[in-house]
């Protein structure tokens, strides 16, 4: 079985500043690892996903993640953000190749001029 | 190419009363899951469907059921509803084969008074 941890609940950050959303996950197989991001009264959009291959993933709205197999870990960063970034951030893992997904309790990002 | 879309995007029900979500499928894939979003809180897994027939199930009880029609589209139900059934529902649709991502509907926020 596979289980999430985001390490922060909250993360208020001022705009142009950089940011990280930690996440680590637990599984005993292979992983696929995605961040999804939700705004208010919406779905879920994919920002990236690690299926293989480079440790370092881009995705978009200038955000990427990196890989790290050692720690478990899949943290997400941006170099500067916009108030538009505000929103709700999900980390996910799945089991590879598998359907089902398994999402972190989630980190609200707040931007702040 | 459509996206995945729920319908209804909001309904209010009593306690007790039975309820159907409907989902229909992104173009060309052909596995749907449904997760429930609690206020405040990650998406958690209710169950899978393929080719018409629950493929794996999370810890949801079995007045929790599901659906799938030949054009891949789905419908949750949920019967006896529970104040704690209040949610946001989410569809997610894929490829069996292949499988890199999810995509995701709007939801279904579903309030039981």
């Amino acid at each position: 079985a596979q289980s999430v941890t985001q390490l922060d609940s909250q993360v208020p950050v001022f705009e142009e500043a950089p940011v990280e959303l930690r996440c680590n996950y637990s599984s005993s197989v292979s992983v696929y690892l995605f961040w999804y991001v939700q705004y208010p009264n919406q779905g879920l959009q994919l920002l990236l996903k690690y299926l293989s291959g480079s440790t370092l993933v881009k995705g978009i709205n200038g955000f990427e993640a990196e890989f790290n197999k050692s720690q478990t870990s899949f943290h997400l960063r941006k170099p500067s953000v916009h108030i538009s970034d505000t929103a709700e951030y999900f980390c996910a893992v799945s089991a590879s190749g598998a359907q089902k997904l398994v999402f972190g309790q989630g980190t609200r990002l707040t931007i702040n001029p | 190419e459509t996206g995945v879309t729920q319908s209804p995007t909001h309904l209010i029900k009593t306690r007790g009363q039975q309820v159907t979500l409907r989902c229909s499928s992104q173009s060309g894939h052909n596995t749907v899951s449904w997760y429930q979003q609690a206020l405040g809180q990650g998406p958690q897994f209710i169950f899978q469907y393929y080719r018409e027939e629950e493929n794996g199930r999370g810890n949801f009880p079995p007045r929790f059921s599901g659906l799938q029609f030949p054009n891949y589209s789905s419908e949750l139900n949920v019967n006896a509803l529970e104040l704690d059934d209040s949610a946001l529902y989410l569809c997610a649709s894929s490829k069996r084969q292949g499988f890199t991502e999810a995509f995701f509907g709007q939801g279904t926020r579903l309030t039981v008074v």
